[in-house]
């Protein structure tokens, strides 16, 4: 069964104080990772995806970086807009070739940056 | 580019009426889309998958006389909760499938929040 943690939880942040997000996933075959962003009462916005270990990918003050293990998104001088649920979520490939499974998704990390 | 939409983005229903919502792939055609259920705090959960032109795929547990997928289109699909009961309160987001090769991308909506008084 494919799992996905996330950790922390919660992160509370000062303007300009650079973290990372971790996710730790549990896969047969991976097919991609994926980050996405929510906001409060909003639907997932898609970020990143990452296809094979070594792989980063930058966007803005965000970047994803992928191990056989997990996937981290670091945030760089992080501004209050930055804020937001960081959900991360995996597709594995399916039984029958060309095939994939559905999104597993992380329980997510509720970033919290003051000004 | 990959932008979906879903209407209504909130409804208060009565206890025992049907809600219908509706989702939509405004710039790219879907062959496949996804139905979530997400309730306070917690991650999406799959409800159903959703193949244009086919009937579609519910997870365990999840009722499907109870929750009516139609995926008419290549860009439409909709999710009918009959009978609806304050127990389906909950935020309903879709999502819609492109596929970019080796990995297929989703693409969400912005949710429609159900109240079932």
């Amino acid at each position: 069964e494919d799992q996905v943690t996330q950790s922390p939880e919660a992160l509370r942040l000062q303007e300009g104080e650079s973290s990372s997000l971790n996710c730790s996933y549990t896969v047969s075959g991976l097919r991609g990772l994926f980050w996405y962003r929510q906001d409060p009462g909003k639907g997932p916005e898609f970020l990143f995806t990452l296809y094979s270990a070594g792989e980063e990918k930058e966007k803005e003050r965000l970047k994803a970086t992928l191990t056989k293990k997990e996937s981290f998104l670091h945030i760089t001088a992080p501004k209050p807009e930055d804020s937001a649920t960081y959900l991360c979520a995996v597709q594995a490939r399916g039984i029958s070739s060309g095939s994939a499974r559905q999104l597993t998704f992380g329980s997510g990390t509720q970033l919290t940056v003051l000004p | 580019g990959a932008v979906v939409s879903q209407h209504p983005s909130w409804v208060i229903c009565k206890s025992g009426t049907s809600v219908k919502i509706e989702c939509r792939s405004l710039d790219f055609q879907a062959t496949t889309m996804f139905w979530y259920r997400q309730f306070p705090k917690q991650s999406l959960m799959l409800m159903a998958t959703s193949n244009e032109g086919s009937k579609a795929t519910y997870e365990q547990g999840v009722e499907k006389d109870k929750f009516l997928i139609n995926h008419a289109s290549l860009t439409l699909s909709t999710l009918t909760v009959t009978s609806a009961h304050p127990e389906d309160s909950s935020f309903y987001i879709c999502s819609a499938k492109t596929s970019g090769g080796w990995v297929d991308t989703q693409y969400f909506g912005p949710g429609t929040r159900l109240t079932v008084l």
